[in-house]
């Protein structure tokens, strides 16, 4: 079964960034892969952020942005707010066998 | 806009099949993929699987043989099956609407979730 690992936690100043990383077990990522982002906070269900590498959805903040960092899917938080404390996962997409959320990384904002 | 809402039994028993709804109002089931994602307390998520519209399935290979997951286009509702549960079972089910399109992927909206525990 193919693992899809990120960062398990980082901490993060307000106003700083921080970039989370996606990486497979099965090779490289790329746009075929079409990562997803997703927040999650205690008790809601995910808010999907970004989809296919680098779309934003409306509700998006400008903040927030995805792309490819070497072999890895990335998301980058820009001038990071207190309310962005939560726990991130990416979701990559393998064809046939569907898609595979990834560990998730718990961002804390201090 | 599109809302969709999960139901079923909140206590399973072990070795028996757990049975989950997710009724779609605000727009038609038709045209879109509908998925299942759990997660375990305290744990991360797990795509399950998704079907068309059209009845075509996708499951995760690992929980392939226990899953069936089906469609009622005229009643604007998807369900969930999944076989001989253990205690591993035990998570927060949520049901989800997927994009899959020359415009990108992605999942929204998203139910709110609902707490099923295998127990006896």
């Amino acid at each position: 079964q193919t693992v899809v690992t990120q960062e398990p936690s980082l901490t993060v100043s307000p106003g700083g960034t921080v970039t989370l990383t996606c990486a497979s077990s099965a090779g490289a990522v790329t746009s075929a892969y079409y990562p997803n982002w997703f927040q999650q906070k205690p008790g809601q269900p995910p808010r999907a952020l970004i989809y296919s590498t680098t779309n934003k959805h409306s509700w998006t903040p400008g903040r927030f942005s995805g792309s490819l960092l070497g072999d890895k899917a990335a998301l980058t938080l820009s001038n990071v707010q207190p309310e962005d404390e939560a726990d991130y996962y990416c979701l990559l997409y393998y064809g046939g066998a569907g898609w595979v959320f990834g560990t998730g990384t718990k961002v804390t904002v201090l | 806009q599109v809302q969709l809402q999960e139901s079923g039994p909140g206590l399973v028993k072990p070795s028996e099949t757990l049975p989950l709804t997710c009724t779609v109002s605000g727009g038609s089931i038709s045209d879109y993929y509908w998925s299942w994602i759990r997660q375990p307390p305290g744990k991360g998520l797990e795509w399950i699987g998704y079907i068309y519209s059209s009845g075509i399935t996708t499951y995760n290979p690992s929980l392939k043989s226990r899953v069936t997951i089906s469609v009622d286009t005229s009643n604007n509702h998807f369900s969930l099956r999944l076989s001989t549960v253990t205690s591993a079972d035990t998570a927060v089910y949520y049901c989800a609407r997927a994009v899959i399109g020359d415009k990108g992927n992605w999942f929204d909206p998203w139910g709110e979730g609902t707490l099923v525990t295998v127990s006896s």
